[in-house]
C-alpha cells in the first residue's frame, strides 16, 4: 500500500463547476500538507500549503485536512479552462530531512 | 529574480554513458532535492541534502550519484549502471524545517 493515495482521474468538469481533489494516507505522523500544480511538460507550482488541521482559503482555491481521517481535499471554486493540468498532494512529517511524499497526481481537464 | 534553473531542458543519452543533469537555486535555501517522475507514478525522491558536503538517498537512488560542494549547486549523474533512466528530472529546494518545496521547470531524459 503507497502512503498517498490519489485518484489519478482524468476528471473533466464544465467551465465554473466546482472541483473536488482528494488525497488519503496512512503514515499518522504527516503534518504538513501541500498542493501542487503541474501544467503539462512544467515543474510543479506550489499552490498551497497547510500545517496540521484546518481549512486554508486563497481566491478560489480552498485546501481542507482531516487528520482524523487521514484525507485532505483542494477544492477550486469557478473552474477555469486555465486550470487545466495534474494536481499533486504531497505531504511530510515533522523532524529529520524534509522528506517530501507525494501522491500520483490527478489530472484535471476544464471544458469552456 | 530568485528561483530554481535546471538545465538542460532535453537530455539525450546513449546506452552506456554516463550524463549529468544541472540545478542551481539562487533562493538561499540550505535543502536541495531531486525527484523522478514517470508517467502515473507521481514524484519518486532520488536524493535529498540539507546541507554542504552532505547527502541522503531516496527512494530510488540506484544507479544515481550527486555532490553539494556549493549551497546553490546540487547535480545529478544519472550512470550507466540506472536500467531504465528516461524519465522527466525535477529539482527542488527548501528551507530547512519549512517543507515548502519550491521546483525547477525539470529535465527530460532520453536514452536513444
Amino acid at each position: 500500500q503507497k502512503e498517498v493515495e490519489q485518484d489519478p482521474g482524468p476528471l473533466s468538469v464544465p467551465e465554473g463547476a466546482i472541483v473536488s481533489l482528494n488525497c488519503t494516507y496512512s503514515n499518522s505522523a504527516f503534518q504538513y500538507f501541500m498542493w501542487y500544480r503541474q501544467y503539462s511538460r512544467k515543474g510543479p507550482e506550489l499552490l498551497m500549503y497547510t500545517y496540521s488541521s484546518g481549512n486554508k482559503e486563497d481566491g478560489r482555491f480552498t485546501a481542507q485536512v482531516d487528520k482524523s481521517s487521514k484525507y485532505i481535499s483542494l477544492f477550486i471554486r469557478d473552474s477555469q479552462p486555465s486550470d487545466s493540468a495534474t494536481y499533486l498532494c504531497a505531504m511530510s512529517a515533522p523532524g529529520g530531512y524534509n522528506k517530501l511524499i507525494f501522491g500520483a497526481g490527478t489530472r484535471l481537464a476544464v471544458h469552456p | 529574480d530568485g528561483g530554481i534553473t535546471q538545465s538542460p531542458k532535453y537530455l539525450f543519452r546513449k546506452e552506456g554513458q554516463n550524463v549529468t543533469l544541472s540545478c542551481e537555486q539562487n533562493l538561499n535555501h540550505d535543502a536541495m532535492y531531486w525527484y523522478r517522475q514517470d508517467p502515473g507514478q507521481g514524484l519518486r525522491l532520488i536524493y535529498y541534502s540539507q546541507i554542504v558536503n552532505d547527502f541522503q538517498k531516496g527512494d530510488i537512488a540506484e544507479g544515481y550519484s550527486v555532490s553539494r560542494e556549493k549551497k546553490e549547486s546540487f547535480p545529478l549523474t544519472v550512470t550507466s549502471a540506472q536500467k531504465n533512466p528516461t524519465a522527466f528530472y525535477l529539482c527542488a529546494s527548501s528551507f530547512t524545517g519549512n517543507t515548502e518545496a519550491f521546483f525547477g521547470q525539470g529535465t527530460r531524459l532520453t536514452v536513444v
